[in-house]
């Protein structure tokens, strides 16, 4: 059984950097994208970026200037930085695992996410 | 980016109802549509993936249809549990994108 556990600090002040880490146990760790995605509170799901075991990453271009998504695979760990936080990162932020189907010999460009971390709160205030 | 749109943005429905949920995308993403439930407090749980395809575990209850960009999820004989947020995602480009979400509520 796959199971994601992430953690991290979980109140930050204005322009510090966000710092969250998510460990992965059952399963493989290759041959899937590991992504991060954040819910402000009461409101929908964004996806702020992915990387492979490779540490090859995709991030969403409206955060890409801020975000570094970074992996190690002798811990099957992957951790997530966002610096120059604001109110509006206030969000709980969630780990997820993606996963490519393929059918027919065709393939999506990205991934759905089968399973997801347990998510922290991530306040940001002065 | 693709925008994904949800209706109705909120449901009421009684134990034992069926019902369906839609999603519309701002272009077409094939079958790339995944559909979540999430409970207050709790992590997204993925139900469907590839439009139509019953994630393992996921009871067969729980049905989804569509391609290109019109999508539905379809819940059959609602049980108190089912009372949930339902969300859907586009993974055909990116950025990955969600629909707003759906809240399920007891009538």
């Amino acid at each position: 059984q796959v199971q994601l556990q992430q953690w991290g600090a979980g109140l930050l002040k204005p322009s510090e950097t966000l710092s969250l880490t998510c460990a992965v146990y059952g399963g493989s760790f290759s041959g899937y994208y590991w992504s991060w995605i954040r819910q402000p509170p009461g409101k929908g799901l964004e996806w702020i970026g992915e990387i492979n075991h490779s540490g090859s990453t995709n991030y969403n271009p409206s955060l890409k200037s801020r975000v570094t998504i970074s992996v190690d695979t002798s811990k099957n760990q992957f951790s997530l930085k966002l610096s120059s936080v604001t109110a509006a990162d206030t969000a709980v932020y969630y780990c997820a695992r993606g996963k490519r189907y393929c059918s027919g010999g065709s393939c999506p460009r990205t991934y759905y996410f089968d399973y997801w971390g347990q998510g922290t709160l991530v306040t940001v205030s002065s | 980016d693709i925008q994904m749109t949800q209706s109705p943005s909120s449901l009421s429905a009684s134990v034992g109802d069926r019902v369906t949920i839609t999603c519309r995308a701002s272009q077409g993403i094939s079958n790339y549509l995944a559909w979540f439930q999430q409970k207050p407090g709790k992590a997204p749980k993925s139900l469907i993936y590839a439009a139509s395809s019953l994630q393992s575990g996921v009871p067969s209850k729980f049905s989804g249809s569509g391609s290109g960009t019109d999508f539905t999820l379809t819940i059959s004989s609602l049980q108190p549990e089912d009372f949930a947020t339902y969300y859907c995602q586009q993974y055909n480009s990116y950025p990955v994108t969600f629909g707003q979400g759906t809240r399920l509520e007891i009538k």
